[in-house]
């Protein structure tokens, strides 16, 4: 069945980047996404990438798919303590976009 | 700010209660989701609604009755629940996704359910 995994904790000094990485099963998979969820809140899209791209850039944010090996990654670059938070990863079908199977999310924590 | 309301926040119930879920989006969308979050397990998609119609039922036990009356509301019905049902019950609406496009979900800030 389809599946997203990734790790559950990453920690990081303020400056510095951080990298997420995210896998997943279903070959199928067309769209990618990495959501962000800040305490208490819920999910919000911070940038998805299709399937026959190899990398998106946007601002502090590069996006990179391996889909060989079936693997994402997030790249913050410059980490802000206001990054801190729970990303999720998930993909998507092409003809239903609704459906989203998303990872068990990352929660980064930025410190000082 | 956002334009998905929940509530209740939060929610402590017994397993002999019957309660709900509600769930409000004015952004003019036409599908809308039930999420459940547990902690360590992915994000698990349960319902999902377009026009009204329930498009998706990911083998959610009975004991969760959802309804949709319009494209603007959305519930959750609870009854005889679980210890294990709780977590953080999330509401997100989009355009529908149904055409192949990609449409961003929007996400409520959850409804916190715990079940004594």
């Amino acid at each position: 069945g389809e599946d997203v995994e990734q790790s559950l904790f990453l920690s990081v000094r303020e400056g510095d980047s951080s990298v997420i990485n995210c896998t997943y099963t279903d070959s199928s998979s067309t769209y990618l996404y990495w959501y962000k969820q800040e305490p208490g809140a819920g999910l919000q899209l911070l940038t998805y990438i299709f399937s026959n791209m190899d990398m998106k850039q946007d601002q502090r944010l590069t996006v990179l798919l391996n889909k060989k090996d079936k693997h994402l990654s997030l790249r913050i670059a410059d980490t802000q303590t206001g990054d801190s938070a729970i990303y999720f990863c998930a993909e998507s079908s092409s003809y239903n976009t609704d459906k989203l199977i998303f990872g068990t999310g990352t929660r980064l924590q930025v410190f000082p | 700010e956002t334009g998905v309301t929940q509530t209740p926040r939060h929610l402590v119930m017994g397993m002999t209660n019957k309660k709900s879920l509600k769930c409000e989006q004015h952004l003019g969308h036409n599908a809308m989701y039930w999420y459940k979050q547990s902690a360590k397990k992915p994000l698990e998609l349960m319902f999902v609604y377009n026009f009204k119609e329930q498009t998706e039922n990911n083998s959610v036990p009975s004991r969760f009755s959802p309804e949709c009356p319009n494209s603007s509301h959305l519930f959750l019905h609870l009854h005889t629940l679980q210890p294990e049902d709780s977590a953080l019950y999330l509401c997100a609406s989009s355009h529908s996704g149904t055409s192949g496009r990609i449409y961003e979900q929007y996400f409520g800030p959850g409804t916190r359910l715990t079940v004594t």
